[in-house]
């Protein structure tokens, strides 16, 4: 039983290009949550996702950062226009009851912003 | 009200010995607090977790303590060994609902042997 995917692991990107993370769930479930974890810092919380639905993005920058769970295929968080500050490890998280049960992480996806 | 507040940042333990974490939370509508262990380079992986219905839960050598009064709750690992050398994470969250986890800044251990 595989366990949650994300690709690519490592990612780097020039100022103002355009960074694709995806993350494909544990089998079965269908509740997905993306983090973004800073240099020396905690998981902060973006977005919380079923599919085809965005239930929750009070942690999503309002600008140049988008994600979709499509009812096939993997979530994709999408940054636009990267930054330098956009440079971290972001972490894809799921389950199959919601928010207030475990989460399951995948390995995360390093984004260096050159 | 929706932080939850982790010390120490940082901890060695020698070999053998017990590594205390704490965590305070400020929401009450909080009802489920799981501890999440990450190594270098890896995402976080769940540890132990309990809910305010019970003080304590122990899985092998680690324990939580949980004072519902007080809003804290604490991670116990009990005969330390290098092994568990890894960064912490206390998390918050509400059973049901859409409500997100919410993290602790991290316990940085480092087990001496």
């Amino acid at each position: 039983n595989a366990g949650v995917m994300q690709n690519p692991r490592h990612l780097v990107r020039r100022r103002g290009q355009e960074a694709r993370l995806r993350c494909s769930p544990m089998k079965g479930h269908s509740h997905v949550y993306w983090y973004r974890q800073l240099p020396e810092e905690g998981l902060k919380f973006m977005v919380y996702l079923q599919k085809e639905n965005i239930i929750d993005e009070s942690g999503m920058p309002k600008e140049r950062f988008s994600a979709e769970f499509p009812k096939e295929g993997p979530s994709i968080l999408r940054i636009q226009q990267v930054v330098r500050g956009d440079s971290a490890a972001y972490f894809c998280a799921s389950n199959s009851a919601g928010p207030g049960y475990e989460q399951y992480f995948g390995p995360g996806t390093r984004l260096t912003v050159t | 009200q929706q932080q939850v507040k982790q010390s120490p940042q940082s901890l060695i333990v020698q070999k053998g010995g017990i590594s205390i974490i704490n965590c305070a939370y400020e929401n009450t509508a909080f009802d489920y607090f799981p501890w999440y262990q990450q190594f270098p380079g890896k995402g976080p992986a769940l540890l132990i977790a309990i809910r305010p219905d019970v003080s304590e839960k122990k899985e092998g050598r680690f324990t939580i303590s949980f004072n519902k009064s007080a809003k804290q709750f604490s991670l116990h690992i009990m005969d330390s060994q290098p092994g568990d050398s890894a960064t912490y994470f206390c998390a918050a969250s509400i059973i049901g609902g859409t409500y997100k986890y919410i993290f602790g800044t991290g316990t940085r251990l480092k087990v001496l042997a």
